[in-house]
This record gives C-alpha cells, structure tokens and sequence, in this order.
C-alpha cells in the first residue's frame, strides 16, 4: 500500500543533542512538508519541499533543517538551538496544486 | 497574513446528538479549504475539499459547507466511533501548495 512512514514513532532528546526524523513515502508526490502540532494547537509548518533538491522555511524553521536529495526522502534535523523541541511532528506529501495533504503517522520527540 | 479559526475548542455530544463545528477564515483569494479528522497520537486523515462558496460534500454522518467567510462541519446522529479532534485548513491561491490549519476541535461522542 501506498502511504508515508515516519520513523521512530517516540523519541527521546538530551540537552544539546541533535536528532534526525526519517520521513518516507511511495505516493511519487512532489511536494513534502513538516509540521510540529504542540497540545491543543493547530498545525505550525516548519519547512517544505516542492521539488528534489529545494526546500523552503515555514513559518516556524528556526532550529531545524532539512535535506531533499531524493523524491522519496524529507528528513527533518532537530539541532540543539531549537529551545523548546518537545512536540508531536508531521510528515505530510502533495501532488499538485488543490490537493490536500496525505499525513504520515507522526514522531512524538521529548526532551529528557 | 492567512488565518484560520475553529469553534468551539471542544464538543462533548450524546450519541444521536447532531451539532455543527464552525471554522472561520481569511485568506487572499482561496483555493481550497480542507477538513481533517485525527484521532489520538495519529496523523490527521483527509475529509473533504470545499473550492468556491456554496460547495457541499457529504460522507457518512458528515457534512461540510463553504461560504465565503466560514465552513461548517455538520455531524448528524454522531456515533462513539466519531469521537476525534476535526481541523479544518485553507490553502491560499498565492500560498503554493502550503496549508494554513486552525487549532481544531475536540469532539467527544458519550454513548
């Protein structure tokens, strides 16, 4: 079946590290995105990637980065400057223009 | 700046009990607003995708409308299993393929 994995669904964090969300999907869509969904809060974008090898910040981007070296692949960095890095993180993928989202199954990653 | 706004934050129903949830909206000339459903610790799942004022799609209990301000999701004779927190998400002709979302409502459907 087609779909988007996110891998590890839990994560744990020190101070000061820096850790790697894997998001993958079959669906052939072009455009990928990463949200962080904090408790009673909407969906914030983090960055987004329309074609391979490009991405653009969204609105929240500071203390994360992102590479697109293959259609399949979106991984999100979380780097020690993010200052508050708890939070539940989507994975999301398009096609084209007018067409919703197909959502992965998100990581929950806890600062310890 | 687009905004979206979802009301109430929460909705505690009888089962059988039909009600409406409200997402309000500005946007600078929409393409398409969206309804998810995402259950607890999931990834949101697609609904419905309403494109010009007047639009109507159903599925199962579920309803949503579009006028040129707000969205209505109309849950009719809810069921436990409709249990779940609805966000809705506009998408801006000028935005791309990006996504505003609002902050959702919570809906608990009490058997």
């Amino acid at each position: 079946d087609g779909g988007i994995t996110q891998s590890p669904k839990y994560l744990f964090r020190k101070e000061g590290q820096n850790v790697t969300l894997s998001c993958e999907q079959n669906l052939n869509h072009d455009a990928m995105y990463w949200y962080r969904q904090d408790p009673g809060q909407g969906l914030r974008l983090i960055y987004y990637s329309q074609i391979v090898n490009d991405f653009q910040k969204g609105d929240i981007a500071e203390g994360y980065s992102v590479s697109r070296e293959k259609k399949e692949s979106f991984p999100l960095t979380v780097t020690s400057a993010q200052k508050n890095p708890t939070a539940f993180y989507l994975c999301a993928s398009s096609p084209t223009l007018n067409y919703g989202y197909t959502f992965g199954s998100g990581t929950r990653l806890t600062v310890v | 700046e687009d905004q979206v706004t979802q009301s109430p934050e929460a909705l505690r129903l009888q089962e059988g009990e039909s009600s409406s949830l409200n997402c309000s909206y500005t946007v600078s000339g929409l393409r398409g607003l969206f309804w998810y459903r995402q259950d607890p610790g999931k990834g949101p799942e697609f609904l419905f995708t309403l494109y010009s004022a007047g639009e109507e799609k159903e599925k199962e209990r579920l309803k949503a409308t579009l006028t040129k301000k707000e969205s209505f999701l109309h849950i009719t004779a809810p069921k436990p299993e409709d249990s779940a927190t609805y966000l809705c998400a506009v998408q801006a002709k000028a935005a791309g393929n990006k996504l505003t979302f609002g902050g959702g409502t919570r809906v608990l459907v009490k058997p």
